[in-house]
């Protein structure tokens, strides 16, 4: 199975400050998703990466997956409330693989 | 477009009750499908997943159990619940030769 660690558990910023959040494997990833979650709510996804060193922005959310493959991290830049609620990272196990494993998830509170 | 659809929302259930929360997707064919359950501290935890009519993979051995009746249609169920049922479950598919996961909005499960 592919384990994920996320990092932090938990994080409180200011708003308008930046933050990292980061997401390691212990294999290769094939495919690595990003998520946000608001509490009892399904997942929104975010992006998702596959090629090594590939970098994806959306607003102010940016997305990098190492060349090694083998970490990510979520870039927000200048936060907003609206931004609060709880990051995941997931793994696909690969094209024959036929599940995708999550981190614990991260989170996020932006004191106004 | 495809959606998945989950329901209910929300389910208050006694101790030692049946249990069946189901899941359907539309707008595409032969889909992957997948429950997770949310556990504090771990985040997202694949229970079941299912590549085809009939074939279930279960991934945690509990008091739970996966069936996929049509092609696009998943139910998780239990015969007798447990406290420790409770949580949160999300239903998601993915296309059964590409990569991308869509979640649905998720069941409150409430064991009392």
């Amino acid at each position: 199975s592919q384990e994920l660690e996320q990092s932090p558990q938990s994080l409180i910023v200011q708003e308008g400050k930046n933050l990292t959040i980061n997401c390691t494997s212990s294999k290769t990833l094939y495919g690595l998703y990003w998520y946000k979650q608001k509490y009892g709510e399904g997942l929104i996804f975010l992006m998702m990466l596959q090629k090594g060193g590939e970098e994806k922005s959306h607003e102010k959310i940016t997305a990098k997956l190492d060349e090694k493959k083998q970490q990510s991290s979520l870039h927000i830049t200048a936060s907003q409330p609206s931004h609060a609620g709880i990051y995941l990272c997931g793994a696909d196990g690969g094209y024959n693989n036929n599940d995708m494993r999550f981190g614990a998830g991260t989170r996020l509170t932006v004191k106004p | 477009s495809q959606t998945i659809h989950q329901w209910p929302a929300t389910l208050v259930q006694p101790v030692g009750s049946p249990l069946s929360l189901e899941c359907t997707v539309e707008g595409t064919s032969n889909p992957n499908l997948y429950w997770y359950r949310q556990a504090a501290g771990r985040g997202l935890q694949l229970l079941f997943y299912s590549v085809g009519i009939g074939q279930i993979s279960s991934e945690v051995p509990q008091n739970l159990s996966a069936s996929r009746p049509q092609d696009r249609q998943f139910i998780l169920s239990s015969k007798k619940l447990l406290l420790s049922d409770s949580g949160f479950y999300l239903c998601a598919w993915s296309p059964f030769n590409a990569y991308g996961y869509t979640f649905g909005s998720g069941t409150r499960l409430t064991v009392v």
